[in-house]
């Protein structure tokens, strides 16, 4: 069955780095997009980030764009996400999510999210 | 401000039917496919609905959706008090080049 599994999230004081990981299982792939949708306390879903099948294609939200880098490793089933400069405004419950072929919009299986705090 | 808008919050006697509606722009909505997810307290987002009005395997058909023009709607008859969640409606924006979610919908089951 299709897994993922997000990891890599905690506490970090402003102005820092983290690096989060989804490990994924269950499916090829290497045949899917894949995106960084987060979720701040008490708030609603936010778009963070997508990176095509083969990682030639990314896409990132304003609010990340120069601060936040997707990647894959096809042969780890893994898909990361590095966080610089983080901002306390960054602070959220971040999730991995399966994309589609068809519409970009068809995320089908997320994974259990991992919590970013960003605090002093 | 959401890019797509919802309205906050819903409420219906269990058995009863409700709608959620989602309104966007022909960036976004007018020309994408459109979906709909539930999350319920404590836990991620499932997939609904997408490509505006199809279920993934396993939903049942007391969810629907539709969309017409910049607009769309998802439906849910027989209403339960295990659908008492938080649902989100989400599309690509084309002008932007970004994904777009509405700001979510609370569904209260009276």
């Amino acid at each position: 069955q299709v897994q993922l599994v997000d990891s890599g999230g905690g506490v970090v004081q402003p102005g820092r780095s983290l690096r989060l990981s989804c490990a994924a299982s269950g499916f090829p792939f290497s045949s899917f997009a894949m995106h960084w949708v987060r979720q701040a306390p008490g708030k609603g879903l936010e778009w963070v980030a997508d990176i095509s099948f083969d990682g030639g294609n990314k896409f990132y939200a304003d609010s990340v764009k120069g601060r936040f880098t997707i990647s894959r490793d096809n042969s780890k089933n893994t898909l990361y996400l590095q966080m610089n400069s983080l901002r306390t405004d960054d602070t959220a419950v971040y999730y991995c999510a399966r994309g589609s072929a068809i519409a970009v919009a068809d995320l089908d299986y997320w994974g259990q999210g991992t919590l970013v705090t960003v605090s002093s | 401000q959401s890019v797509l808008t919802q309205p906050p919050s819903v409420s219906a006697a269990p058995g009863q039917k409700v709608t959620i509606s989602c309104s966007g722009s022909s960036s976004n909505i007018g020309n994408n496919y459109v979906s709909w997810f539930q999350q319920l307290p404590g836990t991620a987002p499932k997939l609904l609905i997408y490509d505006n009005n199809k279920r993934p395997s396993g939903i049942p058909d007391r969810f629907s959706g539709s969309k017409s023009g910049t607009s769309a709607t998802m439906g849910i008859t027989g209403l339960q008090t295990g659908d008492e969640a938080d649902y989100y409606c989400g599309t690509w924006d084309s002008s932007l080049s970004v994904l777009v979610f509405g700001g979510g919908t609370k569904l209260t089951v009276l």
